[in-house]
This record gives C-alpha cells, structure tokens and sequence, in this order.
C-alpha cells in the first residue's frame, strides 16, 4: 500500500506570512491515465473536512488563490501565500492513484498561529 | 447548493450493529461514485468503503472487512453503512463524503462503541 507522509506535523505561523506544507508518497502518484490524483483538504477546528486542491494544483471552487498546489511523482508542496486568522486547522494530502485502498490520506499538518 | 446529510450514529455496545444514512442533494448523485470516511476522536482520516455509481463495484478497508457493508439507493439519492460487529476501535465521526475524489463531505456523524 501508498504511504503518505507530512511536513511538519506542527506549523506555527505568523498573520501574513507564508506558510508550507510537505506530502510525499511511497511510490509515484502519476495514474496509467496520465493523471496525477494528489489532494489537499483542510478541516477547520469543530468542522468537516474540505478539500482545497485536486489533482496537484487544481483549487476548487471558491478556494482563496493564495492557497495553492505544486509538485510531481513522489513530492508535492501546498503553499499558503499569505496566512489569514481563518485558515487554523489541519490540512491533510491525499492519494487517489493507487486502488485498494481507494484513498490514502496523510497523517495532517496542524495549522496555528504563534 | 450540494448537501451530504449524515443520520443514524449514536452509542452501541461492542458486537453491536448499527446503520448509517447519508442523503444527498444538489448534485446528480446517481453518476458519482460515493464513500465512507471515518475519524476517531483526535486522530487523523481514514477512508472506510466506497461504491461506484452503479453498486457494481465496492472496496472495504482492512480495518472494517467482513464487518461492514455499504450499498446506496439512487432513486432515493442515498448512501449506507451497515455496521455490524462493531469494536471500540470503530469509534469515530463518519463522514459520507464523494464526487470526484471526495469534493463533497457531509458533516459526518459520532458513533460511539462502548459498554
């Protein structure tokens, strides 16, 4: 099976400062379809998991563009241009390229401010 | 507006089963494949089940094989989790959570495995 790993697993951050997070997979996430199927999802403190980035550095709807993806095979990096109070939480990288299982997901990042 | 509504969590004794319910809105839920996603107090996620469009084709995790069953009904634009000989290492929200890769979550509901 994928093993996805994190980091850091703890990122203080100042406001408006940037911010960047680590995900790296045990084998190469890039799908016989040509398609490389690594996300990114944030869960917010007391609220359900929401995801930010699909396929590598593709933001979903209503995303702020200051979050964005980048990163190829095995390494990939979400980057948080300049952080705000509202985005505390933890952030989770995972992978869709290899079944089964289905979905492998990150141990999470934790996002605070210092 | 998409909505994943989550029901049927609550407290069971361990050996005990229980069945949860998502219902779905806002999107053609019959042409997305759909999946369960648990998280155990203060842990991290962890994908459970997951089932195709057509209920043709179905994965459980290690973790809850022969224990537990998903099934959905189209017609009704919903999602199961039937929950059977369940453990106190099953406790967790669950979240119904699809569309291209887990786009949508649901708000997930607590179930508790304890005596």
């Amino acid at each position: 099976d994928v093993v996805m790993t994190q980091s850091p697993l703890s990122l203080p951050v100042t406001l408006g400062q940037p911010a960047s997070i680590s995900c790296r997979s045990s084998q190469s996430l890039v799908h016989s379809d040509g398609n490389t199927y690594l996300n990114w999802f944030q869960q917010r403190p007391g609220q359900s998991p929401r995801r930010l980035i699909y396929k590598v550095s593709n933001r979903d709807s209503g995303v702020p563009d200051r979050f964005s993806g980048s990163g190829s095979g095995t390494d990939f990096t979400l980057k948080i241009s300049r952080v705000e109070a509202e985005d505390v939480g933890v952030y989770y990288c995972m992978q869709g390229t290899h079944w089964p299982p289905i979905f492998t997901f990150g141990p999470g990042t934790k996002v605070d401010i210092k | 507006e998409v909505q994943l509504v989550e029901s049927g969590g609550g407290l069971v004794q361990p050996g005990g089963s229980l069945r949860l319910s998502c219902a779905a809105s806002g999107f053609t839920f019959s042409s997305y494949s759909m999946n369960w996603v648990r998280q155990a107090p203060g842990k991290g996620l962890e994908w459970v089940s997951y089932i195709s469009s057509s209920s043709s084709t179905i994965y459980y995790a290690d973790s809850v094989k022969g224990r537990f069953t998903i099934s959905r009904d189209n017609a009704k634009n919903s999602l199961y989790l039937q929950m059977n000989s369940l453990r106190a290492e099953d406790t967790a929200v669950y979240y119904c959570a699809g569309w291209l890769q887990l786009g949508y979550w649901g708000q997930g509901t607590l179930v508790t495995v304890s005596s």
